[in-house]
């Protein structure tokens, strides 16, 4: 069945340290992948994604990390801030399906 | 502002009951996506529609449907409401009816049922 799923569901760390978000996939078709951030009461909101074909992606203080060997995706937070607080969600999109499969969530927390 | 607008943004309703709620996606879009999330659990897909069409379906009720109309607004239809079904439902919208890349959601309504 479906299966996207997350190694911890809660990750507490130090304002200015770096996040690691983890997520494990299982369907080998999935071609393109997805993190969501959502803060509480707001919809998820588009953080980086990345393609298949790809391992390693950039974007402002992010960085997606895809191992296809062994069906693992992670997002990195550099210099994490108490802005970051939220819950992170990846989600995948198996080849030939019609919708994103989302994971159970991570809920980050920032310590002062 | 997402461009993804969802209405109302909270409802309280009574078991037994019926409610209805809206989306309209964003500007382009032909793609509206339908999701329930419960608390403290992922986003569970319920359906898609494209320009109109229903494009797929995942673990939605008999006792949900939905519909997407010519100006591309969409509306999911919750009926004989249980206390189960209290979550927060978003809609999302993409460009494309064939890949889901680009989805924006929206900011969800709020359903509890009492």
């Amino acid at each position: 069945g479906e299966s996207v799923g997350l190694h911890l569901p809660t990750l507490s760390v130090q304002e200015g340290d770096n996040s690691i978000i983890n997520c494990a996939y299982s369907n080998s078709a999935s071609d393109y992948f997805i993190w969501y951030k959502q803060e509480s009461g707001k919809g998820p909101q588009f953080i980086i994604d990345i393609r298949s074909n790809m391992d390693k992606r950039q974007g402002q203080r992010v960085t997606v990390l895809l191992n296809k060997t062994v069906k693992h995706l992670s997002l990195q937070i550099a210099a994490t801030q108490p802005g970051d607080s939220a819950v992170y969600f990846c989600a995948e999109n198996i080849q030939g399906a019609q919708k994103l499969v989302f994971g159970q969530g991570t809920r980050l927390t920032i310590n002062p | 502002d997402s461009g993804v607008t969802q209405t109302p943004k909270h409802l309280i309703t009574a078991t037994g009951q019926r409610v209805t709620l809206r989306c309209s996606p964003r500007s382009g879009d032909l793609s509206v996506y339908w999701y329930q999330q419960s608390l403290d659990q992922g986003l569970q897909f319920l359906i898609q529609y494209y320009n109109g069409e229903e494009r797929a379906k995942g673990n939605i009720l008999e006792r949900f449907s939905a519909q997407q109309f010519p100006d591309l607004h969409s509306e999911l239809n919750l009926s004989s409401l249980e206390l189960g079904d209290s979550a927060l439902y978003f809609c999302a919208s993409s460009g494309t009816g064939t890949a889901p890349y680009g989805y924006t959601f929206g900011s969800g309504t709020r359903l509890t049922v009492v």
